[in-house]
């Protein structure tokens, strides 16, 4: 069970267009998701909090407006990066837990990987 | 939430027992210990986590020390599939949020 499933698995845009990536939680219901990027040889770096039915946080230094983030249903959460330039050219990976576990572990999916050319 | 310190690498044998400490010396009471491994290009996969008791589950024991200052991960028997990086992470109920630190890159060697 917990089964985080993210589309596209790789996306490749050109600079200035926008680019949406889904979430879903296949199995379970989640109030709360998390979206983060992740830098060749480098560690997860927590962009946001996706919260059902309210406005998303963003960790500080995370532009809102530029990493836009839905999260319309209880299974659903998407990141759109808007205007993409070379620098948005991330690993991005989101990661939900299940609704009534609170000490529950995140359960990550496989990742996007988007090239901005 | 607590800060970790892991190493930056490790090797270990396939067929021997891995053994990835992790050092938490601020975590609070009510913080538990959540262990993932990322293997390359792919979403952090959990592992196991735990409070204060030892845990262990199909695939690894939990050491928790008596004063939680610090816990090990042991992969009982390593195979070449084990190579990954892996993260400790302390997670109270103050937040949601899992903050990554830099992890241990495991290798198993044939």
């Amino acid at each position: 069970g917990a089964v985080v499933s993210q589309h596209p698995s790789w996306v490749i845009c050109k600079s200035g267009t926008s680019v949406k990536i889904e979430c879903r939680s296949l199995d379970f219901q989640a109030t709360t998701m998390f979206w983060y990027r992740q830098f060749p040889k480098q560690s997860l770096m927590l962009m946001a909090t996706s919260n059902e039915g309210s406005k998303a946080t963003y960790e500080q230094g995370v532009e809102k407006d530029k990493f836009l983030i839905n999260h319309a249903s209880l299974t659903l959460s998407t990141l759109t990066v808007t205007s993409a330039h070379p620098e948005d050219s991330s690993f991005y990976i989101c990661s939900a837990r299940a609704r009534t576990a609170v000490w529950s572990p995140l359960h990550f999916g496989n990742g996007t990987r988007l090239t901005v050319t | 939430d607590a800060k970790t310190t892991q190493p930056t690498s490790m090797d270990c044998a396939e067929g021997r027992a891995a053994n990835l400490p992790c050092n938490h010396s601020t975590i609070s009471g009510n913080e538990y210990v959540y262990w993932y491994r990322q293997i390359h290009s792919q979403g952090p996969q959990y592992i196991i986590h735990g409070l204060k008791n030892n845990e262990t589950n199909e695939m690894a024991s939990l050491i928790i020390t008596e004063d939680r200052k610090s816990s090990t991960l042991i992969l009982p028997h390593a195979t070449l599939r084990d190579t990954a990086v892996y993260y400790c992470i302390v997670r109270g109920n103050t937040g949601n949020q899992f903050y990554f630190g830099t992890g241990t890159s495991l290798t198993v060697i044939p």
